[in-house]
C-alpha cells in the first residue's frame, strides 16, 4: 500500500524556514516523481513544486521560486521542501503528492498534509 | 501560473448529471492531454479521480467522465449521489513543466 507522510509543520515567525518531510512506503521511491501541493485556510489547491525521480530535475510555481527547494534521498525514501524567507501568504497545508504511474503527470497519491503557519 | 478557471459551484438533485468546466489556455489544457480531476471532502486529501483527460484510476466509479475540447476541459457527474458533494478541482501539466490547478467547484446535492 502506498503511503505518504509528511512532517515538518508548525509555527514560524515571517521571514524565518522550515524544513517539510515527506517519509514514502508501499512502492520503489526512486521511480516516480513527486510534488508538493499547498491549500490555505478555506482556499483552493495551489502546486508549489515537483522532482523528477533522480533529483536531477526540478520545477516550482512563481510565488515560491527563489524560496523554496525542492528535493529528494532516495536511499530514505524522503522528500524535502525547505522553505526559506517564508510569509503570511505561505500559510497552508502542504500535501506531498506521487504520480499515478510513471507516464501520467496526474496525482494520484497524496500525504494527508501538514500545517504551516507563517505569523508573528 | 494563472489558475484555470471553474465556476464556483454547481448543484443537482440525486440522479441527475452535472459538468464541471475548466479553462485554461494553450500553455496548460490545451497543450496536452493531462488535464486531471480531484474531488476533496471538506478535511480530507484530494482524490484523483480522472487522469489524462478522460481515464479513471482503478475503483473510481464509471459515474465519472472528463472531455476536452480546446483549451477547455470538462467533468461529468451522472446518477448524481450524496457522496458526491464535495469540492472538484482540475489540474494540468503545463509547457513550463509546471502544474497548474482550477479554481475549484462546490459541488451540492440539493
Amino acid at each position: 500500500e502506498v503511503q505518504l507522510v509528511e512532517s515538518g509543520g508548525g509555527l514560524v515567525q515571517p521571514g524565518g524556514s522550515l524544513r517539510l518531510s515527506c517519509a514514502a512506503s508501499g512502492f520503489t521511491f526512486s521511480s516516480y516523481w513527486m510534488h508538493w501541493v499547498r491549500q490555505a485556510p478555506g482556499k483552493g489547491l495551489v502546486w508549489v513544486s515537483r522532482i523528477n525521480s533522480d533529483g536531477g530535475s526540478t520545477s516550482y510555481a512563481d510565488s515560491v521560486k527563489g524560496r523554496f527547494t525542492i528535493s529528494r534521498d532516495n536511499a530514505k525514501n524522503t522528500l524535502y521542501l525547505q522553505m526559506n524567507s517564508l510569509r503570511a501568504e505561505d500559510t497552508a497545508v502542504y500535501y506531498c503528492a506521487r504520480q499515478l504511474s510513471t507516464e501520467t503527470p496526474g496525482l494520484g497519491y497524496w500525504g494527508q498534509g501538514t500545517l504551516v503557519t507563517v505569523s508573528s | 501560473q494563472s489558475a484555470l478557471t471553474q465556476p464556483a459551484s454547481v448543484s443537482g438533485s440525486p440522479g441527475q448529471s452535472i459538468t464541471i468546466s475548466c479553462t485554461g489556455t494553450s500553455s496548460d489544457v490545451g497543450a496536452y492531454n493531462y488535464v486531471s480531476w480531484y474531488q476533496q471532502h471538506p478535511g480530507k486529501a484530494p482524490k484523483l479521480m480522472i487522469y489524462d483527460v478522460s481515464k479513471r484510476p482503478s475503483g473510481v466509479s464509471n459515474r465519472f467522465s472528463g472531455s476536452k475540447s480546446g483549451n477547455a476541459a470538462s467533468l461529468t457527474i451522472s446518477g448524481l449521489q450524496a457522496e458526491d458533494e464535495a469540492d472538484y478541482y482540475c489540474g494540468s501539466y503545463t509547457s513550463s513543466s509546471t502544474h497548474v490547478f482550477g479554481t475549484g467547484t462546490k459541488v451540492t446535492v440539493l
